[in-house]
């Protein structure tokens, strides 16, 4: 079975600041891992995702994630946080395109002026 | 990019009626779609995968006779839940998966409140 696991529920950084989110993974063949944002009463945007190409995934708005297999990681980055990252973000994990995708509990980023 | 809509946006309605979501992708056929469910700060709950023209694979627990999903074409899939209770107001989002590029793209989500 898969699972992903987020530590953290909630994050709080100064603008400017550097952002991480935590994702740890769990999975018993080779995984799919994507980074989704929600804004309030909206639905999922998909800021990035690994398919076994290169282990440093380069998203949208800034982001970036690491695959680390020997840490069963996938951690979301920005150097710089701005005000309008602030949304929560949830990671998730899915063992082929086709199949349907498990999501983790959620990270709400808050971003402090 | 790609686009899911769903319909309504926003939906309240009366213990013991039924209420019909609509998911459709408006520039791809979607051959399998997935409905979720989004309670309040939780994260997403897949609830069935649905796949066009045959019957839709439920999870663990969910009441298949109590969220009716229907994929009757390649653009649209609608999730009825009958007999509404306060207990089944929720957010429910959908997402299409696009056989071209094997992308899965999520609707807007809908806020469904049962009173």
């Amino acid at each position: 079975a898969q699972s992903v696991t987020q530590l953290g529920s909630h994050v709080s950084v100064s603008e400017g600041a550097l952002v991480l989110l935590r994702c740890n993974y769990s999975s018993s063949v080779p995984p799919y891992l994507f980074w989704y944002v929600q804004y309030p009463n909206q639905g999922l945007q998909l800021l990035l995702k690994y398919t076994s190409a290169a282990t440093l995934v380069k998203g949208i708005n800034g982001f970036e994630a690491e695959f680390k297999k020997s840490e069963t990681s996938f951690h979301l980055t920005k150097p710089s946080a701005h005000m309008s990252d602030a949304a929560e973000y949830f990671c998730a994990v899915t063992y082929s395109s086709a199949s349907k995708i498990i999501f983790g509990s959620g990270t709400r980023l808050s971003i402090r002026p | 990019g790609a686009v899911v809509s769903q319909h309504p946006s926003r939906v309240i309605c009366k213990s013991g009626t039924s209420v019909k979501i609509e998911c459709r992708s408006l520039d791809f056929q979607a051959t399998t779609m997935f409905w979720y469910r989004q309670f309040p700060k939780k994260s997403l709950m897949l609830m069935a995968t649905s796949n066009e023209g045959s019957k839709a694979t439920y999870e663990q627990g969910v009441e298949k006779d109590k969220f009716l999903i229907n994929h009757a074409s390649l653009t649209l899939s609608t999730l009825t839940v009958t007999s509404a209770h306060p207990e089944d107001s929720s957010f429910y989002i959908c997402s299409a998966r696009d056989p071209l590029t094997d992308e899965q793209y999520f609707g807007p989500g809908t806020r469904l409140t049962v009173t």
